[in-house]
């Protein structure tokens, strides 16, 4: 009964490789979000989409691929992995329906990019 | 940009001291978050204060806000060694929450 989850946690890789990260949650939330957490545990928003349709693309390489097949899905498949894109990569939700975008964020455990 | 930032970067006290970390942003906001991150996990939230409001208390946890000096803290009473953890400070910026880059907070027993 996991809130929000990420799958995988951990991913190991080539550089050039093509990836993807796969994130659901199951709390009824209408916005989700992709947040880059880098070395020095800065946070950083990517994507935000609200009911499947893409609301912030923060400046972010265009290798980087966010998909939400259903509000309750959100994906991000990155092209040809670069050494800088090792990071743990957060999803999170929020905003139930009719509340403001700024409320409380729920994170998933995270995903432990590695690019070798 | 980065909106809140915290300080000190790191602070290591004894079990059963008192915890307190700061937080500055810069531009008006609708509320401010704290949230919690233990290592290896995801951000937890602890506490919500609205812009409106100026304290906020939640268990062990105390929240201030002061909006003239665009500043919060964040006390933690009586900690505990699972307090260790990173604190972060989250402000809105629009649609979006921004975060600060942490306090590194290690409780000794």
């Amino acid at each position: 009964d996991t809130a929000v989850s990420q799958t995988p946690k951990y991913l190991v890789t080539q550089m050039g490789n093509d990836k993807s990260i796969k994130c659901e949650q199951n709390l009824g939330h209408d916005t989700m979000y992709w947040y880059k957490q880098d070395s020095k545990k800065f946070l950083k928003i990517m994507f935000s989409y609200n009911n499947k349709e893409l609301i912030i693309n923060e400046t972010v390489p265009n290798r980087f691929s966010p998909k939400s097949p259903d509000k309750a899905h959100l994906n991000l498949h990155i092209n040809s992995l670069e050494l800088g894109d090792s990071a743990v990569y957060f999803c999170a939700s929020s905003r139930l329906p009719g509340t403001p975008a700024w409320e409380t964020q729920y994170f998933g455990p995270g995903t432990r990019l590695l690019v070798l | 940009s980065q909106q809140g930032e915290e300080d000190p970067q790191a602070l290591s006290i004894q079990e059963g001291e008192n915890a307190t970390m700061n937080c500055s942003y810069k531009t008006s906001i609708n509320n401010l978050q704290w949230y919690r991150q233990n290592s290896g996990r995801g951000l937890v939230h602890l506490i919500l204060i609205r812009s409106n409001e100026r304290e906020k208390h939640s268990g062990r946890l105390r929240v201030t806000l002061d909006t003239s000096k665009k500043s919060s803290s964040l006390l933690i009473t009586a900690s505990r060694a699972a307090d260790t953890a990173s604190y972060f400070c989250a402000t809105d910026d629009g649609n979006k929450l921004v975060f600060g880059a942490g306090t590194i907070l290690r409780v000794k027993s």
